[in-house]
């Protein structure tokens, strides 16, 4: 079965770190972009960042609320990626969703996999 | 960044009804727009991709139209499982946006 499944919330000070775990199986995760959306509660969902396939060396982008805080990256012996935070703030506080998206021969493309997601809250 | 605007916010509805949501883009992006469910407490779904094609298993009461800054997405006949959250997505640009979201609730 196709999936992604995420790990590593739970509950930070504001200022502190935390990184979260995307473990994906039934596909090649070097193969595909690999995003990271948030909801906040009770609100929309808003893009994170990605990294691209290996044919795109694995590029990076962000949104700009992160940008310079968080990074994204990958470690394919574990068909994995992973998502940094440094710097957290309470506007921070949400669930955080791994999600798949194109490959670099099928991109840009929509998010066709998610996971279900992993809480992260920032209270002091 | 691309802003994408959603109406209604909110959509009250009965079982069987027709149901139309709209995005709106606030500069071209050709078709390269996604809708997805969301029900609550799980996570999103892809629904339709490029704006008007159907994701696999999705069921074809869905449909979405559209191209440039105006798209919709449709449900032809509302059925219980209908009852979620909608959301449009960008990815024509670097950074990618979505869309406030649609909740479609019973009427």
């Amino acid at each position: 079965e196709v999936q992604v499944v995420e790990s590593g919330g739970g509950l930070v000070q504001p200022g502190g770190s935390l990184r979260l775990s995307c473990a994906a199986s039934g596909f090649i995760v070097s193969d595909y972009y690999m995003d990271w959306v948030r909801q906040a509660p009770g609100k929309g969902l808003e893009w994170v960042g990605r990294t691209r396939d290996r044919a795109r060396s694995y590029t990076t982008e962000y949104a700009a609320s992160v940008k310079g805080r968080f990074t994204v990256s990958r470690d394919d012996s574990k068909n994995s990626v992973y998502l940094q935070m440094n710097s957290l703030k309470s506007d921070d506080t949400a669930v955080y969703y791994c999600a798949r998206g194109p490959t670099s021969t099928t991109a840009p493309g929509a998010f066709d996999i998610w996971g279900q997601g992993t809480m992260v809250t920032v209270s002091s | 960044d691309i802003q994408m605007t959603q109406s209604p916010s909110t959509l009250s509805a009965s079982v069987g009804d027709r149901v139309t949501i709209t995005c709106r883009a606030s500069q071209s992006i050709s078709s390269w727009l996604a809708w997805y469910q969301q029900a609550p407490g799980t996570a999103p779904k892809l629904l339709i991709y490029k704006a008007s094609n159907l994701e696999s298993g999705v069921p074809s009461r869905f449909s979405g139209s559209g191209s440039g800054t105006e798209f919709t997405l449709t449900i032809s006949s509302l059925q219980p499982d209908d009852f979620a959250t909608y959301y449009c997505q960008q990815y024509n640009s670097y950074s990618l946006t979505f869309g406030g979201g649609t909740k479609v609730e019973l009427k």
